[in-house]
């Protein structure tokens, strides 16, 4: 699969942990971005790593980091967890930095108890 | 305020009859994707057209980027087509940040 990999792919933690989410963008991609989707709803923009450098966040709580390593993999560590951060996350690569077309990862499902 | 709208919210056909879902967004967008979400969860990238009319299979999407506007169409709809379907597009020159809207849920019926 040359796909976007994304893991795990369900995960399921009590209030007050901790979690790492990692992607794997395609192959040549050096842009990462991403997503929440909370219940079906629409999807959320979080942040975004560009050569490994951050170039822009949203809705990114304070007690999630997001790195982005030489191989432009990126990880996601939450720690903290509240009931609310229960959700799907995903991520997208593209070629280039705000000029591409995101192709998405098959994303996490966390579920928060 | 909400920056991308998409209608009907939901949408019940039965197989074979053709599907029109509609966007529109507030500000003028410098890229626009259609995405389909199976029901499980993935997302798949439908089309990535910023303007013009771009066409894969029974899908035809057409973006009037003037009018802020695009509209996907399924022709010949099958119950395999049912799911939600979703616009994003990102507003400002230069950013990847994608806007989505809230999706239209779409049931084929046999």
């Amino acid at each position: 699969d040359s796909g976007v990999v994304q893991s795990p792919r369900h995960i399921i933690k009590e209030k007050g942990g901790r979690s790492v989410l990692t992607c794997i963008p395609i192959s040549g991609h050096s842009n990462v971005v991403w997503y929440q989707q909370t219940l079906g709803k629409e999807l959320k923009f979080l942040i975004q790593h560009y050569e490994k450098v951050e170039r822009d966040k949203g809705f990114l709580p304070s007690r999630f980091s997001v790195q982005q390593f030489d191989d432009y993999h990126s990880e996601m560590n939450m720690s903290a967890l509240e009931l609310e951060d229960s959700a799907m996350y995903f991520c997208a690569s593209s070629l280039d930095w705000g000029v591409a077309e995101q192709f998405f990862g098959p994303g996490t499902r966390l579920t928060v108890l | 305020g909400q920056q991308v709208q998409q209608s009907p919210a939901s949408l019940v056909l039965q197989e074979g009859e053709n599907a029109e879902l509609q966007c529109n967004f507030s500000s003028t967008a410098t890229r626009l994707q259609w995405f389909y979400q199976h029901p499980g969860g993935r997302l798949v990238s439908l089309f990535y057209n910023p303007s013009g009319t771009k066409h894969t299979g029974r899908l035809t999407s057409t973006t009037v980027t003037n009018e802020r506007r695009s509209s996907l169409h399924i022709s010949s709809s099958q119950t395999t087509d049912s799911g939600t379907y979703f616009c994003a597009m990102v507003h400002t020159e230069g950013a990847d940040r994608l806007t989505f809207g809230k999706g239209t849920q779409l049931i084929i019926q046999p």
